[in-house]
């Protein structure tokens, strides 16, 4: 079966300050990887995705991800915060053939001035 | 990527009433899904509606209690039966386009 954790329940980051949020997986096979942001009060949008290929990927506002198969890991990065960067992050997992996914139990990141 | 829109937006509710959220995209897709989020969780997948079946309910969610339509490629709808303040969550609406899932704004129900 597969899994997601996310270490991280609460992370706070001054504005500027780079961050990094944890995800490790559980997963039989190669998987899809992909990481949501939510704001308060919307729904989830795709940072970026994992596929395969370059285990670096490029994503929306700024992001990126590194896909690290030995620590079944696929840690968020952002090098310099904004203060419209606080919100909830959460990382899943799934298969190609049925396209269902298994969520993380999510990271809330603070942005303090 | 695809445009998903669910109606209502928000909604509060008396208990043992029932409430139907609607999901529209805004091209034709094959595969939309339905997830609860409880209050300060992450999401839970309720089930997967393909058109022209049957929609697959995962372990926990029943069709009695939570009952979906997917009349055809861009349309589908749940209904939240028999409600208790239990049922409060938000409820989302996925597609799956190009091996990634997108999600709809959320319908936020609170029952009383």
């Amino acid at each position: 079966a597969q899994s997601v954790t996310q270490p991280d329940i609460h992370i706070t980051v001054s504005e500027g300050a780079s961050l990094e949020l944890r995800c490790n997986y559980s997963y039989g096979a190669t998987p899809y990887l992909f990481w949501y942001v939510q704001s308060p009060g919307q729904g989830l949008q795709l940072l970026l995705k994992y596929f395969s290929g370059d285990t670096l990927v490029q994503g929306i506002k700024g992001f990126e991800a590194e896909f690290k198969r030995s620590q079944s890991s696929f840690n968020l990065r952002k090098p310099s915060v904004h203060w419209s960067d606080a919100a909830e992050y959460f990382c899943a997992v799934g298969p190609s053939n049925d396209y269902k996914l298994s969520f993380g139990a999510g990271t809330t990141v603070t942005v303090r001035a | 990527s695809a445009v998903i829109s669910q109606k209502p937006s928000r909604d509060i509710c008396q208990r043992g009433t029932s409430l139907t959220i609607q999901c529209q995209v805004d091209s034709q897709v094959t595969m939309m899904f339905w997830y609860r989020q409880q209050p300060g969780q992450s999401l839970t997948l309720i089930a997967t509606a393909n058109q022209g079946s049957e929609a697959t309910y995962e372990s926990g969610f029943v069709i009695d209690k939570f009952p979906i339509s997917r009349p055809n490629l861009t349309f589908s709808t749940l209904t939240v039966s028999n409600m208790s303040p239990e049922d409060s969550s938000i409820y989302l609406c996925s597609v799956e386009a190009t091996d990634t899932q997108y999600f709809g704004p959320g319908t936020r129900l609170t029952v009383l």
